[in-house]
């Protein structure tokens, strides 16, 4: 299958700081990204969609001036957490679509703000 | 009611037995229904990926689709040690688009 990179795997950062989060497709161009979230031993919740050149598309409930995306090319999309807070510290994980059928995931982020 | 109800389990059997993981769902529109294995601290990697009704087989994994019982598995056969990790099922209305997931099985396969 493809391959999507996620880096960095885990960060720890201190409340009120920013972190960024980055997704690359390395063998396609991603049409379309999607970043999901994932408590433990829960699901996961999609948190937004960002298509290439355009604003990315927030899920009910996500705040999307503390979740900045930005997909500038066929093969990035980031994930800014802004002013990150304890209640932030989360797995992060990116998925990406080629011609808009199977997403293919990256590795994961965890997040932890302390 | 969830629109995805998944079995978090967990369920254990033993190596080489025949493991069947199972979804419901409630929304007649889904279309599109995959199968992903993650292992612990991982992202979800791709196992099956079924459009509509039917059946799917891919080596020792096999994906059953029944749209009008709203109810997908995978099957899993000569099961191994490997194998062990959370099953999650997703399903989506478009593709790759919003896809809802199951809460996931954790699956362990004993020697």
């Amino acid at each position: 299958g493809a391959v999507v990179s996620q880096h960095p795997s885990r960060v720890i950062c201190k409340s009120g700081t920013s972190v960024k989060i980055e997704c690359r497709s390395l063998d396609f161009q991603a049409t379309t990204m999607f970043w999901y979230r994932q408590f433990p031993k829960q699901s996961l919740m999609l948190m937004a969609t960002s298509n290439e050149g355009s604003k990315a598309t927030y899920e009910q409930g996500v705040e999307k001036d503390k979740f900045l995306i930005n997909h500038a090319s066929l093969t990035l999309s980031t994930l800014t957490v802004t002013s990150a807070h304890p209640e932030d510290s989360s797995f992060y994980i990116c998925s990406a679509t080629e011609r808009g059928t199977e997403a293919f995931f990256g590795q994961g982020t965890r997040l932890t703000v302390v | 009611q969830k629109e995805v109800e998944q079995d978090p389990g967990p369920l254990s059997v033993p190596e080489g037995a025949i493991v069947s993981l199972n979804c419901t769902y409630s929304n007649s529109a889904f279309q599109y229904f995959m199968w992903y294995r993650q292992y612990s601290r991982k992202g979800p990697e791709l196992l099956m990926y079924t459009y509509s009704s039917g059946n799917k087989e891919d080596g020792r994994f096999t994906a059953q689709v029944d749209k009008s019982s709203k109810y997908i598995s995978l099957f899993i056969r000569d099961s191994q040690p490997s194998d062990s990790a959370t099953y999650l099922c997703a399903m989506s209305v478009q593709g790759a688009q919003k896809l809802v997931f199951g809460q996931g099985t954790r699956l362990t396969i004993n020697p």
